[in-house]
């Protein structure tokens, strides 16, 4: 079974502009979280979809939104960027969301973004 | 809200040495814990899990945690490095907010191995 994929791995991208990273999850598999890693915050939670349905949200501000496909694909998009939203942005897909008990998540290799 | 703390950013040992990577949960209730993985340039893999069901949980690699509810920790342990084990690893505890859970990660600890 193939894993959780995550396109493109590397992105530089300028302030001011807007970039869309997409995560295809693992075949059966309806829920995608993402997390944002960086080096002085470490791993935060930005959202999770589960069937086309953002059911949770980290705090973050509203240039981060998402979205989930019918096909359990999910993107997120993060427009107006700014220096510090440079990171390593990780997509984990679970067979059941995260609100029916303790379910594993399986993680991506991750969307490297640089800001400059 | 629900918390881990892991203790030391970065722990060294010498091939064929014990492992012991620390991680105390905040919580009332029983949590549901986890260890994950991240080698270079890629993204986290489950080494275990705690549900309640027992408390030494063993996982993969030969990495095992033990859940201790009087000490409110779940440290993960190995007793023989290899040099594959380097790499930074990761406490979480599923944390309800609103309704729904999320998993929230420790700060991490990056594990040296030396021949």
């Amino acid at each position: 079974k193939a894993g959780v994929t995550q396109t493109p791995r590397y992105l530089i991208k300028t302030r001011g502009q807007q970039v869309t990273l997409s995560c295809s999850p693992i075949s059966g598999h309806r829920s995608v979280s993402w997390y944002q890693q960086t080096p002085g915050q470490g791993l935060q939670f930005l959202f999770e979809y589960f069937s086309e349905t953002q059911r949770n949200k980290g705090n973050f501000p509203g240039r981060f939104s998402g979205r989930q496909f019918s096909n359990s694909r999910s993107e997120m998009n993060v427009s107006t960027l700014e220096l510090g939203d440079s990171a390593l942005y990780l997509c984990a897909s679970s067979s059941r969301p995260t609100g029916q008990g303790a379910g594993e998540q399986y993680f991506g290799p991750g969307t490297r973004l640089t800001v400059t | 809200a629900q918390s881990v703390t892991q203790l030391g950013s970065h722990v060294s040992v010498s091939e064929g040495a014990l492992v012991l990577l620390r991680c105390n949960y905040s919580s009332s209730v029983p949590p549901y814990l986890f260890w994950y993985v991240q080698y270079p340039n890629q993204g986290l893999q489950l080494l275990l899990k705690y549900t309640s069901a027992a408390t030494l949980v063993k996982g993969i690699n030969g990495f095992e945690a033990e859940f201790k509810k009087s000490e409110t920790s779940f440290h993960l342990t190995k007793p023989s490095a290899h040099m594959s084990d380097a790499a930074e690893y990761f406490c979480a505890v599923s944390d309800q907010v609103g309704g729904f859970q999320k998993l929230v990660f420790g700060t991490g600890t990056r594990l040296l191995v030396s021949p």
